[in-house]
């Protein structure tokens, strides 16, 4: 059965900082892994999508790394914003696309 | 282009009562979701939908049905509540189930168990 794991489960930096949120999977046989944002009360929202064969994917300020034999995957955020506090999921896909997710993490940039 | 949404955004319902959970989606996805949320527990797989006319368990089906009544629309009903069963439920679609697919999830609704 597939577990996903993330560290650290809350975060707080200050404005402009650059950080690193961790997710670690326990089978390696994966479709793809997919890092969401999640706003109090609303639901989530794709933020990037990294295929099995490929390594990376960026989209502005953000960047996702995946590792598939070591099982780990690192979401990098750049100059962080205070529109960045949220909570980031990472969810991997296994057969039919169907997600297992993590924990999440919480994140908090103070002005 | 609304997306995916659902209804009810907040229920509550005593221990023993039924209820039905809405789900509508018009990107012409192929495959829909349900899902709940725990507190620190993330989103576990409750049911999916490859297709219209078809659906399979996920990892906590127990105390749930649902029905692909059309390709837009997938419903989740509890029968016969329980305290348990309190949680916020996603539904979410894809365009296509085995491929490597963004899932578009809806707001979600919250349901208490009393």
């Amino acid at each position: 059965k597939q577990e996903v794991t993330q560290i650290p489960a809350a975060l707080s930096v200050p404005e402009g900082e650059n950080l690193v949120l961790n997710c670690s999977f326990t089978d390696s046989a994966i479709y793809n892994l997919q890092w969401f944002r999640q706003d109090p009360g609303k639901g989530l929202t794709s933020l990037l999508l990294i295929q099995s064969s490929q390594r990376e994917q960026t989209s502005g300020r953000l960047n996702a790394s995946l590792d598939k034999s070591s099982g780990r995957s690192t979401l990098y955020i750049a100059a962080s914003q205070p529109g960045d506090s949220a909570t980031y999921l990472c969810a991997v896909a296994n057969a039919g696309n169907m997600l297992t997710f993590g924990g999440g993490t919480r994140l908090m940039v103070k002005p | 282009n609304a997306g995916v949404t659902q209804t009810p955004k907040f229920q509550v319902l005593k221990t023993g009562q039924s209820m039905t959970l809405q789900c509508a989606q018009d990107m012409n996805h192929n495959s829909m979701y349900w899902y709940r949320q725990d507190p620190g527990m993330g989103l576990r797989l409750i049911y999916y939908s490859a297709s219209e006319g078809t659906t399979d368990k996920g990892e906590v089906p127990n105390g749930y049905n649902v029905s692909r009544l059309n390709k837009r629309e997938f419903s989740l009903r509890l029968e016969s509540a329980a305290p348990s069963q309190t949680s916020v439920y996603f539904c979410a679609s894809s365009l296509d189930r085995g491929k490597v697919e963004t899932q578009y999830f809806g707001p979600g609704t919250r349901l208490l168990v009393l």
